[in-house]
């Protein structure tokens, strides 16, 4: 168990619809890290905050937007869903802004557009 | 921008045996980490062994150990006296130790993974 938790564990939805990711960091790390693996693109980075403010963007879709609450935990909005959004989302964790940092996935929301 | 290439979509091992996966990557900065990560069936993604780009003798984990060769861009890792346990997809990737102006762009990069397969 790493330590970061992420809600829920899978999710089946409709192209068109949005959906809510959450994902809770490990005690003190201020960074998270969103991660999109799927079988075409593979592992992703999706975008990162710190401490609340967003810190780096990589291949996140426009549908797509992310936040990090004054407790730490961060939300991973998915809007406009369509088919080839189906893929396992990751959350990390790390403590705070260096490089040497291990980050810490979660167990990953699965998410099914059908 | 890095790449990171694992040129072995599948590997099998005999129990017991030793394997090496390979890892090469593309990159134009001189401080960075190479990390690898498991990937097992249940999905979670777990930590290895990393190797920081600075030092020159390869990180050492258990029966894990890596084969860091910083001028030919190569990250190989040695999985010895293999177990059933090990079977899992395993990722090399790779962080920048530079960042971006707030010191926090420390966004992995993966390779595409290596399927590995314990036969007892």
């Amino acid at each position: 168990d790493s330590g970061v938790t992420q809600t829920p564990k899978h999710l089946i939805t409709a192209t068109g619809q949005r959906v809510t990711l959450r994902c809770s960091p490990r005690s003190g790390d201020l960074s998270v890290y969103w991660y999109q693996q799927s079988l075409d693109q593979g592992l992703q980075f999706l975008i990162q905050y710190y401490n609340g403010e967003e810190r780096a963007k990589g291949n996140i879709l426009e549908r797509f937007s992310a936040q990090q609450f004054p407790d730490l935990h961060s939300e991973l909005n998915l809007s406009s869903l369509e088919l080839g959004d189906s893929a396992l989302y990751f959350c990390a964790s790390s403590v705070g802004g260096l490089a040497l940092e291990t980050q810490y996935f979660g167990p990953g929301t699965r998410l099914l557009v059908l | 921008a890095q790449t990171v290439t694992q040129s072995q979509p599948e590997m099998s091992v005999q129990e017991a045996e030793t394997v090496t996966l390979s890892c090469t990557y593309d990159t134009s900065e001189s401080d960075y980490y190479l990390f690898w990560y498991k990937q097992p069936p249940s999905r979670q993604m777990i930590l290895v062994i990393r190797q920081e780009a600075y030092k020159q003798q390869n990180a050492t984990e258990n029966r894990f150990s890596v084969n860091f060769q910083k001028a030919a861009k190569s990250f190989s890792l040695k999985i010895s006296d293999s177990q059933l346990g090990d079977a899992a997809m395993y990722f090399c990737a790779y962080r920048s130790g530079l960042g971006n102006s707030g010191g926090s762009n420390y966004k992995l990069t993966f390779g595409k993974g290596t399927l590995l397969t314990v036969n007892p």
